[in-house]
């Protein structure tokens, strides 16, 4: 198993540009997220899903979009890049909707938004 | 917002010391979580302790739990410079939200 992968772990962007962070997992797990980890602020939650068709919004869930078509991936959608944007970003998967299981993580996309 | 804050924010100790996080939160519980994140790399689950649970092994790893403070503690015993990393607390929310809110973690260096 691969676990989770993400693509790309590196990426520069110009302000007003659109991209698509990839988020994979080969766990067949129910539940996925996508988390930021600023300097000093730890893990903040996106959006999350608890399967295919179904997302929800996190703390900070402006500026981007998510969406989950198959039980796989989950990729994450800035629209219009802005410097406050620039973070790395962590998809998490785990197995059930419950709280009470272990999150797996992906080794992030290091995101610099110029 | 934040749920679970860790302290100290930053631990620098020697090789075969211990090594003691704490984790404060504001609301009730169902299950708390601690993660171990190396440098450039994503967090790795340590261990789960479940609200009706006081205290959690799993090898050198020992959590233990206090509802009614909304505290946790992990220590961390014998360490080895290969503990260097920052760890993490993260709690859900009583009620059934899905959703896990990590702390902003505490950085450990143990030197050799």
């Amino acid at each position: 198993n691969a676990g989770v992968t993400q693509t790309p772990k590196f990426q520069v962007l110009k302000t007003g540009q659109s991209m698509t962070l990839q988020c994979a997992q080969d766990m067949n797990h129910e539940y996925m997220s996508w988390y930021r980890q600023d300097p000093g602020m730890g893990l903040r939650l996106i959006h999350y899903s608890v399967g295919a068709g179904i997302t929800d919004q996190g703390e900070v869930p402006n500026g981007y979009n998510v969406s989950r078509s198959t039980t796989e991936d989950f990729p994450l959608r800035l629209l219009s890049a802005a410097p406050s944007q620039t973070s790395v970003y962590f998809c998490a998967s785990r197995f059930g909707t419950g709280s009470n299981q272990p999150q797996h993580f992906g080794d992030g996309t290091r995101l610099s938004i110029l | 917002s934040q749920q679970g804050e860790e302290d100290p924010q930053a631990l620098s100790i020697q090789e075969g010391e211990n090594a003691t996080m704490n984790c404060s939160y504001k609301t009730s519980i169902n299950n708390l979580q601690w993660y171990r994140q190396n440098s450039g790399r994503g967090l790795v689950h340590l261990i789960l302790i479940r609200s009706n649970e006081r205290e959690k092994h799993s090898g050198r790893l020992r959590v233990t739990l206090d509802t009614s403070k909304k505290s946790s503690s992990l220590l961390i015993t014998a360490s080895r410079a290969a503990d260097t990393a920052s760890y993490f607390c993260a709690t859900d929310k009583k009620g059934g939200s899905e959703k896990l809110v990590f702390g902003k973690g505490t950085k450990l260096t143990v030197n050799p």
